[in-house]
């Protein structure tokens, strides 16, 4: 079935770097557009950023262009999210997605991402 | 960019009443736009797609409605399963999508 798993949050210091992964399995990998959502404690989903199946279109919010980098490797059936220059307001769980905008989707179990000094 | 306005932010039901959930968008968007259901702790599970269609392995209670900038999410008859964080999701607008601020259904 269907797997994405997400990896490489934790505790980081304003200013500082992160990579989140997302690992998958189950499905055509190369085949699908990968998502990146995040939700602040207690707030509501936020939209980050969006990569087509090939790679070659790549999307953000506006609230992280310029900051954070997505990417993949079909190689390794991964979907990473680079998050640079990281504010207080980046603290949240992220979680990726498949299928957002088709007849099925899945979700990650998320990473929580603490922004912290 | 294309704002979503869900409503009521929260509310509170018995169980087996029928429950109402609105999403208004701040520009028409045809029938793309998807429910969601979020209990604490997990990642959001989609209800329904393309404004009406019920995904698949989600109860009938369950309906959705609407298109251009109205849309509803109806729970017939509320289950204590049933009692989480709902949210609108439009693509319309691909890449960039747009949540509803979501609506937190409570138990009376």
């Amino acid at each position: 079935q269907v797997q994405l798993v997400e990896s490489g949050g934790g505790v980081v210091q304003p200013g500082k770097s992160l990579r989140l992964s997302c690992s998958a399995s189950g499905f055509t990998f190369n085949s699908y557009s990968f998502y990146w959502v995040r939700q602040a404690p207690g707030k509501g989903l936020e939209w980050m950023s969006v990569i087509s199946y090939d790679g070659a279109n790549k999307y953000y919010a506006d609230s992280v262009k310029g900051r954070f980098t997505i990417s993949r490797d079909d190689s390794k059936n991964t979907l990473y999210l680079q998050m640079n220059s990281l504010r207080a307001e980046d603290t949240a769980m992220y979680y990726c997605a498949i299928g957002l905008v088709g007849p099925t989707d899945h979700w990650g179990q998320g990473t929580l991402v603490t922004v912290s000094s | 960019d294309i704002q979503m306005t869900q409503s009521p932010s929260s509310l509170s039901a018995s169980v087996g009443d029928r429950v109402t959930i609105t999403c208004r968008a701040s520009q028409g968007i045809r029938n793309d736009l998807g429910w969601y259901q979020q209990k604490p702790g997990k990642a959001p599970k989609r209800l329904i797609y393309a404004a009406s269609n019920l995904q698949s392995g989600v109860p009938s209670r369950f309906s959705g409605s609407g298109s251009g900038t109205e849309f509803t999410l109806t729970i017939s008859s509320l289950q204590p399963e049933d009692f989480a964080t709902y949210y609108c999701l439009q693509h319309n607008s691909f890449p960039s999508l747009t949540f509803g601020g979501g609506t937190k259904v409570e138990i009376k």
